[in-house]
C-alpha cells in the first residue's frame, strides 16, 4: 500500500503569519492535487501539479512539486482567518494501477486566529 | 443546480434500517466515485464507476451496495450498518476515471445508532 505522508497534522497561527504544509511519498506521482475542505462540506480542488519542479501560484498560495515528483508543498503567505480549513493533498502514483484512484494524505487542519 | 449535489446532507439510522444516499452531478462527467471520510483517517475510496460500469470496489463490505443508473446519478444503498460505519460519505465526479481532477459534493453525514 502506497502512503502519502502529510505534515503537520495541525497548525494554529496568527493572522499575517506564513506557513508551509508538506506532502511526501517514497513513490513517484504522475500528478498531485491540493484540496481545501471546510467543515460540513466536500473538498474543493485548489490546484493540480504534473511536472517535476513545477510551481503554481493562486493569490497568496504557492504550490510546488518536487523535482523527483515524490513530494509537494503548499505555502501560504500572510494567512487570513478565511484560510482556516482542512488542506488535503492527493496523488496519482506513476507506474501502478491508478484507474481514477487518488490516494489522499491525512490532511492538515489549519486555524488562523484574527 | 450546479456541480455535484448529495442528498440527504445528514442521516441517522439504526443498525437494522435500510437507507440510500443519492449523488447527482451536473458537470457532464462520465466517472463517479464514493469515498468515506472518518475522523483521523485519510479519505478512503470505496467505489468507482466509469461510463456507468463499476471499475473499482475497494474491498467494501456488502452492506454497502452502489448503483449507477446513468453517468449523472450515483446511489449508495445501505443496510444493516454498524456504528463504525458512521462517517462523512462523499461523492465525486471527473470527466473520466483516468482524469485526475475530481470534483466533490458536500457529503452526507451518516450516524449509525
Amino acid at each position: 500500500t502506497q502512503l502519502l505522508e502529510q505534515s503537520p497534522q495541525f497548525l494554529s497561527i496568527q493572522e499575517g503569519e506564513n506557513l508551509t504544509v508538506y506532502c511526501n511519498s517514497s513513490s513517484v506521482f504522475s500528478s498531485l492535487q491540493w484540496y481545501r475542505q471546510e467543515p460540513g462540506e466536500g473538498p474543493v480542488l485548489l490546484v493540480t501539479v504534473v511536472t517535476g519542479g513545477e510551481v503554481k501560484k493562486l493569490k497568496r498560495l504557492t504550490f510546488q512539486f518536487g523535482d523527483a515528483r515524490k513530494d509537494s508543498s503548499l505555502h501560504i503567505t500572510a494567512a487570513q482567518p478565511g484560510d482556516t480549513g482542512l488542506y488535503l493533498c492527493a496523488g496519482l502514483y506513476a507506474g501502478g494501477t491508478s484507474y481514477g484512484k487518488l490516494t489522499f494524505g491525512q490532511g492538515t487542519i489549519l486555524t488562523v486566529h484574527p | 443546480e450546479t456541480g455535484v449535489t448529495q442528498t440527504p446532507r445528514h442521516l441517522v439510522m439504526g443498525m437494522t434500517n435500510k437507507k440510500s444516499l443519492k449523488c447527482e452531478q451536473h458537470l457532464g462527467h462520465n466517472a463517479m466515485y464514493w469515498y468515506k471520510q472518518s475522523a483521523k483517517k485519510p479519505l478512503e475510496l470505496m467505489f468507482v464507476y466509469n461510463f456507468k460500469e463499476q471499475t473499482e470496489n475497494n474491498s467494501v463490505p456488502s452492506r454497502f451496495s452502489p448503483e449507477c443508473p446513468n453517468s449523472s446519478h450515483l446511489f449508495l444503498h445501505l443496510h444493516t450498518l454498524q456504528p463504525e460505519d458512521s462517517a462523512l460519505y462523499l461523492c465525486a465526479s471527473s470527466i473520466a476515471a483516468t482524469e485526475y481532477e475530481q470534483y466533490f459534493g458536500p457529503g452526507t453525514r451518516l450516524t449509525v445508532t
